[in-house]
């Protein structure tokens, strides 16, 4: 069983729609919670962190983490064709020194 | 300009003779770490650095080789390369693995080993 486990996709939304991505992590004793963007060609660039339980906002984005359910999610409103790339999902374990990743989910937004 | 600086961008090389992918970070950071990333596999970490002489392997570190003799630099070295090893190579650092310290990556690089 994968540590992280992210649905691959694609997922394709129409602009302005509401895209909801989801992510599942294995460790129970992960602390902290991690959302990158890639665009393609390009580098990881982070977005959301969460390390409660419940809704962070940022702007357009709210992340969801439900630690007994071991499952992270992130929404994103109105969502734009900018938007469109990969979305990984970041775990932090309970030895804080490895940051585990998913495998991703690509978005695209269609316009 | 805070950068993570990657050389070089592309590389194709053959079987057996030995590379190395530099890494640079101007910003300070105590903490360094490579990944490669696969079709399908997402970012696999190869080797990771808590701070100068401080090396650890990650989740993936056979057939590379790592050093931190100074705090800006963290070069990944590819003794004998094979084909298995191709693939697109990242670099990162941050200020440690404190919950809010956001990782910093440089812009890749895409090894081909024939």
């Amino acid at each position: 069983q994968k540590e992280v486990e992210q649905n691959s996709g694609p997922l394709s939304v129409p602009e302005g729609a509401i895209a909801s991505l989801n992510c599942t992590y294995s460790d129970r004793v992960s602390q902290s919670f991690f959302w990158y963007r890639q665009y393609s060609g390009k580098s990881p660039e982070l977005i959301m962190s969460i390390y409660s339980n419940g809704d962070k906002e940022d702007g357009r984005f709210t992340a969801q983490l439900n630690k007994a359910s071991q499952y992270v999610s992130l929404l994103i409103r109105d969502s734009q064709p900018s938007d469109s790339a990969t979305y990984l999902c970041a775990v932090k374990g309970g030895s804080a020194r490895q940051l585990t990743f998913g495998s991703g989910t690509q978005l695209t937004v269609l316009p | 300009e805070a950068q993570v600086t990657q050389n070089p961008r592309y590389l194709i090389t053959v079987t057996g003779k030995k590379l190395t992918v530099t890494c640079s970070q101007n910003m300070n950071h105590e903490y360094m770490s490579w990944y490669r990333q696969d079709p399908g596999l997402g970012l696999r970490q190869i080797y990771y650095s808590m701070n100068v002489e401080v090396t650890d392997k990650g989740d993936v570190p056979e057939g590379y080789k790592v050093s931190r003799k100074e705090k800006r630099n963290f070069p990944l070295i590819l003794e004998s390369p094979s084909p298995n090893q191709t693939s697109l190579y990242f670099c990162a650092s941050s200020w440690g693995m404190r919950g809010d310290s956001p990782l910093h990556f440089g812009n890749g690089t895409r090894l081909t080993v024939t």
